[in-house]
C-alpha cells in the first residue's frame, strides 16, 4: 500500500523568507503527486501536481515542487513567502492507472510571521 | 458559478442519532468523494462514487453510508454506529475516475460535533 509522510507538522517562517515543505512517499508502483492548500475552515484547493515530463512543476502564486524519484520526494518550495500564504499544505498521491483515490500526508501548517 | 456546496456548515449530533451531510456539485463531474479530516491525520477516504448509482467503500467506511441517485448529489449519512464522529467532513468531485491524474475539487466542508 502507498503512504505519504510530511515530515514537519508546523513550519514557522518570517515574511519574505524562503520556505520548504517536505513530502516523501512510499509506493511499489508509479504515482502521480499533488500539493493541496487549505485556508482556515475551508476546503482544499489544488496548488500543483506532477503527472509526467519535467520534474519541476510551478503554481501561479510562486510555489514550485520537484519530483525526485530516487529519493521518493516531492518537496514544496517558495523563495519568498507572504502573510497570505499562511495555511495548511497537504501532499498527496494517486496510483497511476489505478483509479483516482488520493492518499494524503498528515499536513504541514505554514505560519508566516510579520 | 460552478462549484461544490456542502450543508450545513456546522452540524450537531446527539447520541444514537443518524445525521446526513449534503454535497451538491454543478460541475457535471462523474466522480464524487467523501473524506474525513482529523487534526494531524490528513484526510482519509470514507466513500467514493465513480458514476451515478454506483459507490464503493474507502478506507474508513464503517459507521457511514452514502447514496448516488443523481449525478450532482452525493449525501453522506453518519450513523449511530460511528462511535467517534466528531471531525471535519469534506466532499470532492472530479471529471472522471480514470488513470489517477484527475484533479479533485473540494467543497467548503461540514464540521460535525457530538452533543
Amino acid at each position: 500500500a502507498q503512504s505519504v509522510t510530511q515530515l514537519d507538522s508546523q513550519v514557522p517562517v518570517f515574511e519574505e523568507a524562503p520556505v520548504e515543505l517536505r513530502c516523501n512517499y512510499s509506493s511499489s508502483v508509479s504515482v502521480y503527486l499533488f500539493w493541496y492548500v487549505q485556508y482556515p475552515n475551508q476546503g482544499l484547493q489544488l496548488l500543483l501536481k506532477y503527472l509526467s515530463g519535467s520534474t519541476l512543476v510551478e503554481s501561479i502564486n510562486g510555489f514550485e515542487a520537484e519530483f525526485n524519484k530516487s529519493q521518493t520526494s516531492f518537496h514544496l518550495r517558495k523563495p519568498s513567502v507572504h502573510i497570505s500564504d499562511t495555511a495548511e499544505y497537504f501532499c498527496a498521491v494517486t496510483l497511476v492507472n489505478a483509479g483516482n483515490m488520493l492518499t494524503f500526508g498528515g499536513g504541514t501548517r505554514l505560519m508566516v510571521k510579520p | 458559478d460552478g462549484g461544490i456546496t456542502q450543508s450545513p456548515k456546522y452540524l450537531f449530533r446527539k447520541e444514537g442519532q443518524n445525521v446526513t451531510l449534503s454535497c451538491e456539485q454543478n460541475l457535471n463531474h462523474d466522480a464524487m468523494y467523501w473524506y474525513r479530516q482529523d487534526p494531524g491525520q490528513g484526510l482519509r477516504l470514507i466513500y467514493y462514487s465513480q458514476i451515478v448509482n454506483d459507490f464503493q467503500k474507502g478506507d474508513i467506511a464503517e459507521g457511514y453510508s452514502v447514496s448516488r441517485e443523481k449525478k450532482e448529489s452525493f449525501p453522506l449519512t453518519v450513523t449511530s454506529a460511528q462511535k467517534n464522529p466528531t471531525a471535519f467532513y469534506l466532499c470532492a468531485s472530479s471529471t472522471g475516475w480514470g488513470g489517477g491524474q484527475e484533479t479533485q475539487y473540494f467543497g467548503p466542508g461540514t464540521r460535525l460535533l457530538v452533543l
